[in-house]
């Protein structure tokens, strides 16, 4: 079964460094996003992304952030100056039934530690 | 404001039984909702979904219900096993589209004892 691809597994960064987040999303998949769940606490929604610009974001999603489909496989989340508490799991989906009669399939998630 | 909640954080049950896990939503706009088991180290993985246009889906020794009168969500799970035990989110569209954000609940930690 196709399955939603995120690297590294885990990112341990200095506070203030920048860091970039890949996803592979399910190849014909057209909607994509990105969520966090700091630990212990519950999945929060980042941004969505169709058609190559931002359908909608956060208020957690605020300059510091970006994403980007740089290519057409990838999907990447970047955080230009790390904060202590950016340390979460991170998680990319993506869907592709433009009519929304699918689900969002998750990544297993890219662990991000802020030293 | 817009919440989706669990009313129950720990549930432990034995090998065989059925169980049952609850969530509240408050928007009452939703209508696409949905169940994630997210195990240990891994992303949530889709269970099953269900639309407010009806009050009963059923999939593999899942059956999720729908009571938009009190905007509550259940998922049973049928003769549970060891490795159903996970985390389980429920989650809604927030009154958006289904392929829009998804707004989750706090999680309930499902243990089966064998």
């Amino acid at each position: 079964e196709p399955e939603v691809t995120q690297t590294p597994s885990h990112q341990v960064t200095q506070m203030g460094q920048e860091v970039i987040l890949r996803c592979v999303p399910i190849s014909n998949h057209l909607y994509f996003y990105w969520y966090r769940q700091i630990l212990g606490q519950k999945v929060e929604f980042l941004v969505s992304f169709y058609n190559n610009e931002i359908s909608e974001k956060s208020e957690i999603f605020d300059d510091q952030f970006s994403v980007e489909r740089p290519d057409g496989s990838n999907f990447t989340l970047k955080i230009r100056s790390t904060k202590l508490e950016d340390s979460a799991m991170y998680f990319c989906a993506s869907n592709g039934d433009p009519a929304g009669n699918q689900p969002q399939h998750f990544g297993d998630g890219t662990r991000l530690s802020i030293l | 404001g817009e919440s989706v909640g669990l009313h129950l954080p720990t549930l432990s049950v034995q090998e065989g039984d059925n169980s049952i896990i609850n969530c509240a939503y408050s928007n009452s706009a939703s209508d696409y909702f949905i169940w994630y088991k997210q195990e240990s180290g891994k992303g949530p993985q889709f269970i099953i979904d269900i639309r407010s246009n009806m009050d009963k889906r059923q999939g593999q020794r899942v059956t999720v219900l729908l009571n938009k009168t009190v905007k509550h969500l259940s998922l049973q799970i049928a003769a549970t096993q060891p490795g159903d035990s996970a985390v389980y989110f429920c989650a809604d569209n927030a009154g958006g589209t289904s392929y829009g954000k998804l707004t989750f609940g706090q999680g309930t930690i499902l243990t089966v004892h064998p």
